[in-house]
């Protein structure tokens, strides 16, 4: 079965800093791929998704992610953080064998202002 | 506008009791889905509903139960057999799940 982990549990910088969240998935056939973001008393909301295609995601906010399909990674960046991206981020994948999304465990990202 | 609401924010249950979800869309979404978000386990999946009348279980539905009489509709039971259920409680939908879901602003279950 298709598995998603994120090794960074807590991830805390100061603002202007650069950010790289890392994600890894299992299956090795055709995915899609999520990065999804959840800010305080808020609800989930997609950042970007890979479907095909340039392996580099442009989304929201100034994040980017890289598809390395070698790697079965989808890392998470952004260039410079600010003290308003402090949430909760969620690597995904689309498991179309039962059409369902199978999510990741989350990584807390807090920014020092 | 369209979207998926839940209710109540808050539920407070008492131990034994069955309590009922609430999760509505107007997205005019085939598909439905329940997570379950505790700290550090990130979103669990209890049940999901591809169409009509029809659902599937997802990893953790011990203790949970669904019906799917409306495609609008797709109701969370929480049922006395659940051991643990103090938890944050998220609905989805979608009409493709390659696409990825929109999901509701969640039910926080609390037992006391």
């Amino acid at each position: 079965a298709q598995s998603v982990s994120q090794h960074n549990h807590h991830v805390i910088l100061s603002e202007a800093a650069s950010l790289e969240l890392g994600c890894n998935y299992s299956y090795g056939g055709t995915v899609n791929l999520f990065w999804y973001v959840q800010y305080p008393g808020q609800h989930l909301q997609l950042l970007l998704k890979y479907f095909s295609g340039d392996p580099l995601v442009k989304g929201i906010k100034g994040f980017e992610a890289e598809f390395i399909k070698s790697k079965f990674s989808f890392n998470l960046r952004k260039p410079s953080v600010q003290w308003s991206d402090t949430a909760e981020y969620f690597c995904a994948v689309d498991d179309s064998s039962a059409s369902k999304i199978i999510f990741g465990s989350g990584t807390r990202l807090s920014i020092r202002p | 506008d369209g979207g998926i609401t839940q209710s109540p924010k808050y539920l407070f249950r008492k131990e034994g009791q069955n309590v009922t979800l609430s999760c509505e869309q107007n997205l005019n979404h085939d598909a439905m889905y329940w997570y379950r978000q505790d700290p550090g386990q990130g979103l669990r999946l209890i049940y999901y509903s591809q169409i009509v009348n029809d659902f599937q279980k997802g990893d953790i539905a011990e203790g949970y139960s669904v019906s799917r009489e409306k495609k609008e509709s797709f109701p969370l039971t929480v049922t006395s057999a659940q051991k643990n259920p103090t938890a944050f409680y998220l609905c989805a939908s979608t009409g493709q799940p390659s696409y990825g879901y929109t999901f509701g602003s969640g039910t926080r279950l609390t037992v006391v």
